[in-house]
């Protein structure tokens, strides 16, 4: 089974409008945390917000936050007041486990965002 | 402050050649990590290391070798290219597990005849 499902390959968004990606995750473990990342087409990996299994409140990050069901294992990317900047393809991630887990991350397939006028 | 530097940024081999990739941080990160980006795949673990001389498994290890001989550098190697490796390259480092994020280079394409 796949750890990480984006099932949404690619979204439209109008510029000023929000949009949510969303990001379901499968795992067994009591302890790990989620990830989303942007890629422009430039290439590069941007590290936007975190969640941990733990916290009690959804992550917000500026125009970012993230929409934490943990019962659905769902922890969906909310972009508020959207920006032509914003198009790129975005990724979430989870690394399962504690310290002694090398903290690696496991990533969906991504979600490709095209934000227009 | 340089972050996660990649080298080199493109390359072209012909099947059965060899290289390495060199990644090298400024950060005083414990964790280091080696991806590949193949098209509708995500990103894919290749190899990691929690620390220096120290080296583990990733997803997809096959075909690839690291060493980690300094803590600031991670050397992802391939001993015989095959055109299957033909990917965008990822290093990324990070402090010790938690809420740290990775920090990512800025890839390198290989592209292998």
């Amino acid at each position: 089974a796949q750890k990480i499902t984006q099932t949404q390959p690619g979204m439209f968004v109008q510029e000023k409008e929000a949009v949510t990606l969303d990001c379901t995750y499968d795992t067994s473990d009591p302890s790990y945390g989620l990830f989303w990342y942007k890629q422009p087409s430039s290439g590069e990996m941007i590290f936007l917000i975190y969640q941990g299994s733990y916290d009690q409140q959804n992550a917000t990050e500026g125009r970012y936050s993230l929409n934490f069901q943990k019962a659905r294992k769902s922890a969906n990317l909310v972009i508020s007041a959207s920006q032509l900047g914003d198009s790129a393809m975005y990724f979430c991630a989870m690394r399962e486990g504690g310290r002694g887990g090398g903290n690696k991350l496991t990533f969906g397939t991504g979600t490709q965002l095209k934000v227009e006028l | 402050n340089a972050g996660v530097t990649q080298t080199p940024k493109f390359r072209v081999l012909k099947t059965g050649q060899s290289m390495t990739l060199l990644c090298a941080q400024d950060m005083n990160h414990e964790y280091m990590y080696w991806y590949r980006q193949d098209p509708g795949m995500g990103l894919r673990l290749i190899h990691y290391s929690v620390g220096e001389g120290t080296t583990a498994k990733g997803e997809v290890p096959d075909g690839y070798n690291v060493s980690r001989l300094k803590k600031q550098n991670f050397l992802l190697g391939l001993e015989s290219a095959a055109p299957s490796q033909t990917s965008v390259y990822f290093c990324a480092s990070s402090r010790l597990a938690g809420q740290e994020t990775q920090y990512f280079g800025p890839g390198t394409r290989l592209l292998v005849l």
